[in-house]
């Protein structure tokens, strides 16, 4: 059972443009999460997903941010105008569709760099 | 809200020797408490996790944790560190009835040296 998946591994962005990041759930998981972690911080919390549906986008910032999850394919985070601050790790998680759905399980990370 | 408190940023240690990395949570309701560790450039990985139970909880590479409600802590401890524990550990917390949300901990770096 191969675990989350995130790519690209490393992206480096300069300021204007877009950034997209995919993650794939392990499977059997219909519940994604991403995270970020800025240097020298912990991760903070930014939105869960079910299969088309956003359940909580709480963490996301206002604008530039999205996040989907459609039916078929990875899930996408999308960042729009990256600005420097933008720069950091972001981590996805995925948790089972059914039973336990107590704990989340990561993927190795998507490492932002923006110019 | 809940929070999670790891005061110790860094923790330096020499192979072999114990040690105790601090977690304090703050919550209103009842919680679950998870350690996950990083190593680097990879992502986190679930160390140990407290849902209920037995309040000490164990990992396969041996470190464990206890849950102490009075205390409000989670302290992750191990006997005898080995080289390859070198990492950074972080303290999680979710609510039972809304896992969606892990809310962590800003991460303890253990260094541990020969």
């Amino acid at each position: 059972n191969a675990g989350v998946m995130q790519n690209p591994r490393h992206l480096v962005r300069r300021r204007g443009q877009e950034a997209r990041l995919r993650c794939s759930p392990m499977k059997g998981h219909s519940h994604v999460y991403w995270y970020r972690q800025l240097p020298e911080e912990g991760l903070k919390f930014m939105v869960y997903l079910q299969k088309e549906n956003i359940i909580d986008e709480s963490g996301m910032p206002k604008e530039r941010f999205s996040a989907e999850f459609p039916k078929e394919g990875p899930s996408i985070l999308r960042i729009q105008q990256v600005v420097r601050g933008d720069s950091a790790a972001y981590f996805c998680a995925s948790s089972p569709t059914s039973g336990r759905t107590d704990t989340q399980y990561f993927g190795p990370g998507t490492r932002l760099t923006v110019l | 809200a809940q929070s999670v408190t790891q005061l110790d940023s860094q923790v330096p240690v020499f192979e072999e020797a114990p040690v105790e990395l601090r977690c304090n949570y703050s919550s209103s309701v009842s919680v679950y408490l998870f350690w996950y560790v990083q190593y680097p450039n990879q992502g986190l990985q679930l160390l140990l996790k407290y849902l209920s139970g037995s309040t000490l909880v164990e990992s396969i590479n041996g470190f464990e944790a206890e849950f102490n409600k009075s205390q409000t802590s989670f302290h992750l401890r191990k006997p005898s560190v080995h080289i390859s524990d070198t990492a950074e550990y972080f303290c999680a917390v979710t609510r039972p009835d809304n896992t969606d949300k892990l809310i962590f901990g800003t991460g303890t770096r253990l260094q541990v040296f020969p």
